[in-house]
């Protein structure tokens, strides 16, 4: 059964502080996704991976960046909290069996920014 | 891009019921269709997925309907039991890796 873990399930930061979101992976999936989930408006893509060091932007990437630097792990990373970035954060893997494929989701971290 | 809207955003249905959740989406070329169930506090979970290549797939109490030419798909739950209650997702993956969400519904089943 795949397990996708992230570090945190809850966490609270000040504006301005650099927040590090982590999430490993153990099926050895290619592909990594960062998602935001706010009420009524469902799960935004900020930021996927497809390879080691490969990254590319989502939907809505603004105030944020990422890491890839071995294969099974995927960070988050929000340079300077802002109150607008509060939410959960959604990791999620997919393998590379073709395209057609569920993405696994971890349990969320749900971050406050005061 | 994609863009995908999902209908209801909530949805009340007596025990035994049925409930249908509808998603339209808007690119031609979105060849997979997953269903996503968040039940309170937890990860969303995939129960159901379709290929552009089938217009129906069921799976016991659920199945799901894809219509191309009109570009939307439907969730069908039948005889819903309190444990259906749940936010569901619907998504669509056009070109490329990513796939895109609807809003969400949350579904109440009543007793």
């Amino acid at each position: 059964d795949v397990k996708v873990t992230q570090s945190s399930r809850y966490l609270v930061k000040r504006t301005g502080e650099k927040v590090f979101l982590e999430c490993v992976q153990d099926m050895d999936h290619e592909n990594m996704f960062w998602y935001r989930q706010d009420p009524g408006l469902g799960l935004r893509l900020i930021y996927f991976s497809y390879d080691v060091k490969m990254k590319e932007k989502g939907d809505i990437p603004e105030g944020y960046s990422v890491s890839r630097e071995k294969k099974e792990r995927f960070s988050l990373i929000l340079e300077s909290a802002s109150t607008n970035q509060t939410s959960m954060y959604l990791c999620a893997s997919r393998g590379h069996e073709g395209y057609l494929q569920p993405q696994h989701f971890g349990d969320g971290t749900r971050l406050s920014i005061l | 891009g994609e863009n995908v809207e999902q209908h209801p955003s909530t949805l009340s249905v007596q025990e035994g019921d049925s409930a249908v959740i509808k998603c339209t989406y808007s690119d031609s070329a979105s060849n997979y269709f997953p269903w996503y169930k968040q039940e309170l506090g937890k990860r969303p979970q995939l129960i159901i997925d379709i290929r552009s290549n089938v217009g129906e797939k069921k799976d016991q109490r659920i199945a799901v309907t894809l219509n191309k030419t009109a570009k939307h798909f439907s969730l069908h739950i039948t005889e819903t039991q309190p444990e259906d209650s749940a936010v569901y997702f619907c998504a669509a993956k056009a070109a490329g890796n990513k796939l895109t969400f609807g809003g969400g519904t949350r579904v109440l089943v009543k007793p």
